[in-house]
């Protein structure tokens, strides 16, 4: 079947402009989340959805970064006034439940660059 | 709060010889951990995982075992391919959200 799809592939952006990247999870998978691989930092928690709970947002770096999802589906991360420091690949996982014995399910990434 | 460490890399070896990729972590109550891989230009899967103490993981020839006494988690592999050249990265799963930690990946690179 069909795995974790993000898009776009790349954007390129310049500083101080607002960004959106799509999450589109596995069927049937009720947890979200999102991560950033970047060098500097490597691989870091930003945020979690599972069903209708309230989101943990507690790895999200700073006030403009922001995520929805609706309809207990696809997500949304969105950064607003882009700084270089953002510059990172953005990765989306799914997994059935989000218990903690459970597979997550990685998608391609997003490339982000800010100028 | 929870934490990784491995390795660092790069590491290479040659064809046929034996990996061994070592992964500690910290955390409150008892994590699931897990080895994702990161082959070139694509994107992380899941190599192995094992969710309680004494378990192992095994796939594709590699195999990892929960110790709990040490804290451990360590990657190892009888006689590596060039085609297991790619990023490893231990993680540990939270015991409520299941939000993984990951640590910093470490590189191998297998030479014919």
């Amino acid at each position: 079947g069909a795995g974790v799809s993000q898009s776009p592939s790349n954007k390129v952006t310049e500083k101080g402009k607002d960004v959106e990247l799509r999450c589109d999870p596995i069927s049937g998978h009720t947890a979200l989340y999102w991560y950033r691989q970047s060098l500097g930092q490597g691989l870091e928690f930003l945020i979690y959805f599972q069903g209708n709970s309230a989101p943990d947002k507690s790895g999200l770096p700073s006030d403009r970064f922001s995520a929805e999802r609706t309809g207990g589906s696809v997500s949304t991360l969105t950064i607003q006034r882009t700084q270089q420091e953002d510059s990172a690949v953005y990765l989306c996982a799914s997994s059935l439940q989000g218990g903690v014995t459970d597979t997550q399910y990685f998608g391609p990434g997003t490339r982000l660059t800010v100028l | 709060g929870n934490s990784v460490t491995q390795m660092e890399g790069p590491v290479t070896l040659s064809e046929e010889a034996f990996l061994t990729i070592n992964c500690t972590y910290t955390a409150t109550g008892y994590p699931s951990l897990f080895w994702y891989v990161q082959y070139p230009g694509e994107g992380l899967q899941l190599l192995l995982k094992a969710t309680k103490a004494d378990d192992k993981g095994s796939n594709k020839g590699f195999e990892a075992t929960y110790r709990k006494e040490t804290t451990s988690f360590h990657l190892e592999k009888g006689s590596v391919q060039v085609s297991d050249s790619a990023v490893y990265f231990c993680a540990a799963g939270s015991s409520n959200t299941g939000k993984l930690i990951f640590g910093q990946g470490t590189t191998l690179q297998v030479k014919p």
